[in-house]
């Protein structure tokens, strides 16, 4: 069974940089067949798609937080990661990693709350 | 790029059937057959219910169906259940490599 778990720091201070990754168990991330990518809620609200990587690095991110959004992908560790940069406190939320196919966002993360504070 | 637009709230009784619209624009709902609906309970992640418009998981309740006519897809639930109740989100590829969520709905069985 696929598991996907994210881990990184739960608080992180303004204009900082938010790093997360999540590691994969239970399947290969070099998977031909997937992507795997980034979703955010932030309390009480909606979700979000932040972006969405492939085995082999090449990535495509939401238009309103490209400039600040970096991905990529460790498939020796089995692992992919979330930089976002610039932080506010808009950017506070719960991240979800997830793989995704055109078949939708089959498995997820249990998600971690990240909140943007001094 | 916008949401795509859900109503906020949506009711039903037990047994009863509801539909839950979502609507986008001709750079994603109008264009693909990727559009995919998560349920999503109280402190839990998202999960997959439809994937492609209108096909189910494995271990998704028949009950469960989605449809799409233009701009709109829409997700039915026959029979409604208490374990029903819950925040339900449509997801759609858009034009250019990316992807788009609704803004949630909000399923209370009376």
């Amino acid at each position: 069974q696929l598991q996907l778990q994210e881990s990184g720091p739960g608080l992180v201070k303004p204009s900082e940089t938010l790093s997360l990754t999540c590691t994969v168990s239970g399947g290969s991330i070099g998977s031909t067949t997937y992507y795997w990518g980034w979703i955010r809620q932030p309390p009480g609200k909606g979700l979000e798609w932040i972006g969405s990587m492939y085995y082999s690095g090449s990535a495509y991110h939401n238009p309103s937080l490209k400039s600040r959004v970096s991905t990529s992908v460790d498939t020796s560790k089995n692992q992919f990661s979330l930089k976002l940069s610039s932080v506010t406190a808009a950017d506070t939320a719960i991240y979800y990693c997830a793989r995704h196919g055109d078949s939708g966002y089959s498995y997820w993360g249990q998600g971690i709350l990240v909140t943007v504070s001094s | 790029q916008s949401a795509l637009t859900q109503p906020a709230s949506v009711s039903g009784s037990p047994g009863q059937s509801i539909i839950i619209s979502c609507t986008g624009t001709a750079s994603d709902v109008g264009s693909y057959n990727l559009v995919s609906w998560y349920q999503q309970h109280p402190g839990k992640a998202p999960k997959l219910m439809i994937f492609e418009v209108s096909d189910r998981p494995s271990g998704v309740s028949h009950r469960f169906s989605g449809s799409k006519s233009g701009n709109t897809a829409s997700l039915t639930i026959t029979g409604l259940q208490a374990e029903d109740e819950a925040e339900y989100y449509c997801c759609s590829y858009v034009t250019g490599s990316a992807w788009v969520f609704g803004g949630g709905t909000k399923l209370t069985v009376l």
